[in-house]
């Protein structure tokens, strides 16, 4: 199964683009990218998924390479309000593969 | 919009003492999971089940227990709760594998 390597923090100041990496090298064919992120200590929310092309919905946007062996998820305004552990997932369908890590969090500052 | 509900919230037990953790979604979702967070990680897949009637293992299923009676509800059991059981424990619902999960707020729960 895939497994994904994600920085464990990040900066970014309000009002600029997040850039949050994903590297998933051993990805197979039919396995999606999803992100996930989590606020304090709620429940995770889902962002976005992908499967070889980019995707862009209200939340964010996900570039996939054209290799699919990484992704990056943009937050194209960051507020204070997007701090948060930001989770990359590669699912393979299968309920009992599904894998959070550890994530990254991302701090936005004034 | 309701989604996914999860009581109690926040729990405390004794060593040995027995507990079932409630989870209900309405949503019709086939797939249902519980996983569980220990502080600084992420989450970890105890058992999921596919429908009504059909549950199944995951990452870290000892010392914990499902049924699955109705499409609804998803309860987790706890026999005898040991200290390494305290965590935070997330109760999520999707239509398949492959589409959005939608989560719990969790239940904390300490064990002491």
């Amino acid at each position: 199964d895939a497994k994904t390597t994600q920085p464990p923090s990040m900066d970014c100041a309000e009002g600029r683009a997040a850039n949050l990496p994903c590297n998933h090298s051993t990805i197979s064919g039919n396995e999606y990218v999803y992100w996930y992120r989590q606020i304090h200590s709620q429940g995770p929310q889902y962002i976005i998924h992908g499967l070889k092309n980019n995707e862009t919905n209200e939340m964010a946007s996900l570039i996939i390479t054209e290799d699919r062996k990484s992704s990056t998820l943009i937050l194209p305004h960051a507020t204070l309000r997007d701090t948060a552990v930001y989770y990359c997932i590669v699912n393979t369908g299968t309920a009992s593969k599904l894998t959070f890590g550890t994530g990254t969090r991302l701090q936005v500052t004034l | 919009n309701a989604g996914v509900t999860q009581t109690p919230k926040f729990r405390i037990l004794k060593i040995g003492q027995s507990m079932t953790l409630q989870c209900t979604q309405d949503m019709n979702h086939n797939y249902m999971y519980w996983y569980r967070q220990d502080p600084g990680m992420g989450l970890k897949l105890i058992y999921y089940s596919v429908g009504a009637g059909i549950t199944d293992k995951g990452e870290v299923p000892n010392g914990y227990n499902v049924s699955r009676s109705t499409t609804e509800d998803f309860p987790l059991r706890l026999e005898l709760a040991a200290p390494s059981q305290t965590s935070v424990y997330f109760c999520a619902s999707s239509r398949s594998p492959n589409q959005p999960q939608h989560f719990g707020d969790g239940t904390r729960l300490s064990i002491l």
